[in-house]
């Protein structure tokens, strides 16, 4: 059974510093994999999706990088911003008959100004 | 603007009653599903549709139902069956199965 781990569970960072948030799942037969981000009380933002035959994909400050060998992604965040304030979920699509998400419990990042 | 909505926002009901929760897109996605989030615990799926007229339970389909009558819309009934409905439920879409998925904003269920 797919299990989708996030650590740290809350992260809380000064302004401008990079960071990294970890995403590790057990079994390696993904489709893909999707990094989101959610606001309190709202939906959730798609930021990145890799594929599974691509190791890292790069949108703006982001980079998300993904092993699938070893179960694990990474979602870089440069110089960050208190706007970057959220909760960052990760998920993995399962392949088969279904398009199925299994999602981590995600990282709540505080960026202290 | 493209995109997928959901209402209402907030909604409360009382125990025993059914209630029917919407999700438009625009997007002209085929697949769409239904997500249903509570603290501490990532999404969970409860239905998806990968096609109009067609839908598939989830992990947690016990207790709410669904219907595809159009391409843009997928309503969930929670029902009175449900035995902890009070969630934040959230409707996602996308252009095919395994796709990316886009999500609304979501619907924030209480019921007392």
């Amino acid at each position: 059974k797919q299990e989708v781990t996030q650590i740290p569970a809350a992260l809380s960072v000064p302004e401008g510093e990079n960071l990294v948030l970890n995403c590790s799942f057990t079994d390696s037969a993904i489709y893909n994999l999707q990094w989101f981000r959610q606001d309190p009380g709202k939906g959730l933002t798609s930021l990145l999706l890799i594929q599974s035959s691509q190791r890292e994909q790069t949108s703006g400050r982001l980079n998300a990088s993904l092993d699938k060998s070893s179960g694990r992604s990474t979602l870089y965040i440069a110089a960050s911003q208190p706007g970057d304030s959220a909760t960052y979920l990760c998920a993995v699509t399962v392949g088969g008959a279904t398009n199925k998400l299994i999602f981590g419990t995600g990282t709540l990042l505080a960026v202290q100004p | 603007d493209g995109g997928i909505t959901q209402s209402p926002k907030y909604l409360f009901r009382k125990e025993g009653q059914n209630v029917t929760l919407s999700c438009e897109q625009n997007l002209n996605h085929d697949a769409m599903y239904w997500y249903r989030q509570d603290p501490g615990q990532g999404l969970r799926l409860i239905y998806y549709s990968h096609i109009v007229n067609d839908f598939q339970k989830g992990d947690i389909a016990e207790g709410y139902s669904v219907s595809r009558e159009k391409k843009e819309s997928f309503p969930l009934t929670v029902t009175s069956a449900q035995k902890n409905p009070t969630a934040f439920y959230l409707c996602a879409s996308s252009i095919r199965l395994l796709n990316e998925q886009y999500f609304g904003p979501g619907t924030r269920l209480t019921v007392t």
